[in-house]
C-alpha cells in the first residue's frame, strides 16, 4: 500500500512536547519529509531526510524513523506551531510521484 | 531566491476550460521536476502529477490521468496545469512545488491558485 496514516488531531500545552506519527509501508524504504501548513498559507518544509531542518526552521522541530513509522517531534511547542502537519514520502508504485499523509492538526493550548 | 509564482484565483463555470501557471525564478528551471498538488476545501494534500521542464517528461497519479494536462514552456520558466472541461468538483487550491534534487520531497512551493467552479 502507498498510503500514509496520521492521527487527525493532537493537542499540546504551551511549552510541552508533542510527537506526530506517520505510518506506511513506503517508510520502510524511503525517508519521510514533513510539512507545516497554517490556515491560508502554502505548506512549508520543516523536516527532510528523516531529521534535517531547512534554514530558518527552529531546532525544536526534529524527526525520527523506525520501521514503517516516521515521527515529527516539537519540543517546547509555541503558539505559532499550531498548524496542520503532513508527512510525505515517495510512492513506490508511481515513479517519482510522492504520497502525503492524511494530516495532523496540532492545537497548542 | 527561489520563487514559484502562481495567480491567486480563477473563477469559472462548469464546462469551461482553464490553464493556470507557475513561474519559477531564482534557480535553473529546467533541472528540477515541478509537482502539482491539489487541496480540496477543508481537506489534505494530494500529489496530482509531475513534469520535468528539461524534456517535458510527465507522470500522472492514476486518479488524475485524463482529467488534467500538465505542460511547460521552458523559454519563460513556466509550468502549466490545464483542464478542458471543468466540474464543480475541481474546486480546490492548486499548488505547484519544486522537487528537490537532494532529497525525496518538495522544497519550494508556490502560494497556490484557488480555482472556483460554480454556475
Amino acid at each position: 500500500s502507498s498510503e500514509l496514516t496520521q492521527d487527525p488531531a493532537v493537542s499540546v500545552a504551551l511549552g510541552q512536547t508533542v510527537r506526530i506519527t506517520c505510518q506506511g509501508d513506503s517508510l520502510r524504504r524511503y525517508y519521510a519529509t514533513w510539512y507545516q501548513q497554517k490556515p491560508g498559507q502554502a505548506p512549508l518544509l520543516v523536516i527532510y531526510d528523516k531529521n534535517k531542518r531547512p534554514s530558518g526552521i527552529p531546532d525544536r522541530f526534529s524527526g525520527s524513523s523506525s520501521g514503517n513509522t516516521a515521527s515529527l517531534t516539537i519540543t517546547g511547542a509555541q503558539a505559532e506551531d499550531e498548524a496542520d502537519y503532513y508527512c510525505n514520502s515517495r510512492d513506490s508504485r508511481t515513479n517519482h510521484l510522492g504520497v502525503f499523509g492524511s494530516g495532523t492538526r496540532v492545537a497548542v493550548l | 531566491e527561489v520563487q514559484l509564482v502562481q495567480p491567486g484565483a480563477e473563477v469559472k463555470k462548469p464546462g469551461q476550460s482553464l490553464k493556470i501557471s507557475c513561474k519559477g525564478s531564482g534557480y535553473s528551471f529546467t533541472n528540477h521536476w515541478i509537482a502539482w498538488v491539489r487541496q480540496m476545501p477543508g481537506k489534505g494534500l494530494e500529489w496530482m502529477a509531475i513534469i520535468y521542464p528539461g524534456d517535458s517528461d510527465s507522470r500522472y497519479r492514476p486518479s488524475f490521468q485524463g482529467q488534467v494536462t500538465i505542460s511547460v514552456d521552458k523559454s519563460i520558466s513556466t509550468a502549466y496545469l490545464q483542464w478542458s472541461s471543468l466540474r464543480a468538483s475541481d474546486t480546490a487550491i492548486y499548488y505547484c512545488a519544486r522537487l528537490s534534487r537532494d532529497f525525496d520531497g518538495l522544497d519550494y512551493w508556490g502560494q497556490g491558485t484557488l480555482v472556483t467552479v460554480s454556475s
